[in-house]
């Protein structure tokens, strides 16, 4: 089946500093990927939307230029949280998708733990 | 408002016993249809959708979801839960405009 990988699958940062988070698709090409975050306890959030080659949609609420999003192949997307700060910490998962349609199934990324301290 | 509705936020079942999780949706059409299962610590793996057509759906791991147009219902089934299933299990909408949203989860806990 489709398989999707992160890295780092955690990491720990000083505040101030900045994290860049990798979502690869290893055995298709994503033409869409979307970047969630997970609080303890809770479901997803959807920060954003990327197809490649294009520029990231971002929900409602999320800072673009606090969480940078680049999806410049089809097998590789980055999502860079800038000057991270203690609320940042949080659990990331990214997922992709082969197409555009909004019934192709979505494959997640086994996450990122991010911890900023 | 639109919504994805989990009602159960913690189950407990006895292994061998049945299963049934709650998801119902509130959108003007019928969305695509998910039901996805996280271990702790990891990503999301599917275990079935829904587009069209039988409303009972197969999936991995001996589960079944059955939609209910009548009811904006996708309510997820098992006749025997194995202790591997403990997890947390997440219903999910897929939207036209190529948006997923998640409802909040529903514990699974099974006791020996």
């Amino acid at each position: 089946g489709a398989v999707v990988s992160q890295h780092p699958s955690r990491v720990i940062c000083k505040s101030g500093t900045s994290v860049k988070i990798e979502c690869r698709s290893l055995d298709f090409q994503a033409t869409t990927m979307f970047w969630y975050r997970q609080f303890p306890k809770q479901s997803l959030m959807l920060m954003a939307t990327s197809n490649e080659g294009s520029k990231a949609t971002y929900e409602q609420g999320v800072e673009k230029d606090k969480f940078l999003i680049n999806h410049a192949s089809l097998t590789l997307s980055t999502l860079t949280v800038t000057s991270a700060h203690p609320e940042d910490s949080s659990f990331y998962i990214c997922s992709a998708r082969s197409g555009l349609a909004a019934q192709e199934t979505q494959y997640f990324g086994p996450g990122t733990r991010l911890l900023v301290l | 408002a639109q919504s994805v509705t989990q009602p159960d936020i913690h189950i407990t079942v006895s292994e061998g016993a049945s299963l049934e999780l709650r998801c119902n949706y509130s959108y003007g059409a019928t969305p695509y249809l998910f039901w996805y299962v996280q271990s702790p610590g990891q990503g999301l793996q599917l275990l079935l959708k829904y587009f069209s057509g039988d409303t009972l759906v197969q999936g991995i791991k001996g589960f079944e979801a059955e939609f209910k147009r009548s009811q904006s219902s996708f309510n997820l089934r098992k006749p025997s839960v194995h202790w591997s299933d403990a997890a947390e299990y997440f219903c999910a909408v897929g939207l036209r405009n190529n948006d997923m949203r998640f409802g909040a989860g529903t514990r699974l806990t099974v006791k020996p």
